[in-house]
């Protein structure tokens, strides 16, 4: 299995920041990888796929890059509604596996 | 827009099998791929499985012995079977649409094994 290895696992920011969340896969996965964002309660949501596109509907302060084993997920001002965990998630071949998470908290 | 919703029970006991619905609302369940995922507490999310509208499967080699996702179009909805668990099996389980890119998630559906 391709292990997806998240950092940092926790976070503390403040609203206005900019946030850095890396994703390492165990080996190459092209552009094979999704980010998702899950809040207490509420639906996994998808913001980025294919290592890089934004989902329709989703604002472009959210932005993924990379390819191959390292990728980067950025937030380029972060409101309050922000604070949540994200994921990374692999479809190279199965099984797909997702990174650990990365919770974001209010500083 | 599309909306999924898991249903079943909340708490099963060891040694018998999980079975969840998941029920597709505002589109059709014969046009997409459908994924089942889980969330143990305090843990990463695992990847169970998908069906093809017409019905073909992939599932995690870690768990495909005991899994078997079923399709009923005519009724929108989607199903998950989990044979033998174990307490390692609580989790929340979430449905979803997509076969690799999951959009969009049920809210999930806590399911406790305990005796």
């Amino acid at each position: 299995d391709i292990q997806m290895t998240q950092s940092p696992s926790s976070l503390s920011a403040s609203v206005g920041d900019r946030v850095t969340i890396t994703c390492q896969a165990s080996q190459d996965i092209s552009n094979s990888l999704n980010w998702y964002q899950r809040k207490p309660g509420k639906a996994p949501k998808l913001l980025i796929y294919d290592a890089s596109n934004l989902e329709t509907g989703v604002p472009s302060r959210f932005s993924g890059s990379g390819s191959g084993t390292d990728f980067v997920f950025t937030i380029s001002s972060l409101q309050p509604e922000d604070f949540a965990t994200y994921y990374c998630q692999h479809y190279n071949n199965f099984p797909y596996t997702f990174g650990q998470g990365t919770k974001l908290e209010i500083k | 827009q599309v909306q999924l919703q898991e249903s079943g029970p909340g708490l099963i006991r060891p040694s018998e099998t999980l079975s969840l619905t998941c029920a597709v609302s505002g589109g059709s369940i014969d046009s997409s791929s459908w994924s089942w995922i889980r969330q143990p507490p305090g843990k990463g999310l695992e990847w169970i499985g998908y069906i093809y509208y017409n019905g073909g499967t992939n599932y995690n080699p870690s768990l495909k012995s005991r899994v078997t996702i079923l399709i009923d179009t005519s009724k929108n909805f989607f199903s998950l079977k989990l044979s033998s668990v174990t307490a390692a099996d609580t989790a929340v389980y979430f449905c979803a649409r997509g076969g690799y890119i999951f959009d969009p998630w049920g809210q999930g559906t806590l399911v406790t094994v305990s005796s």
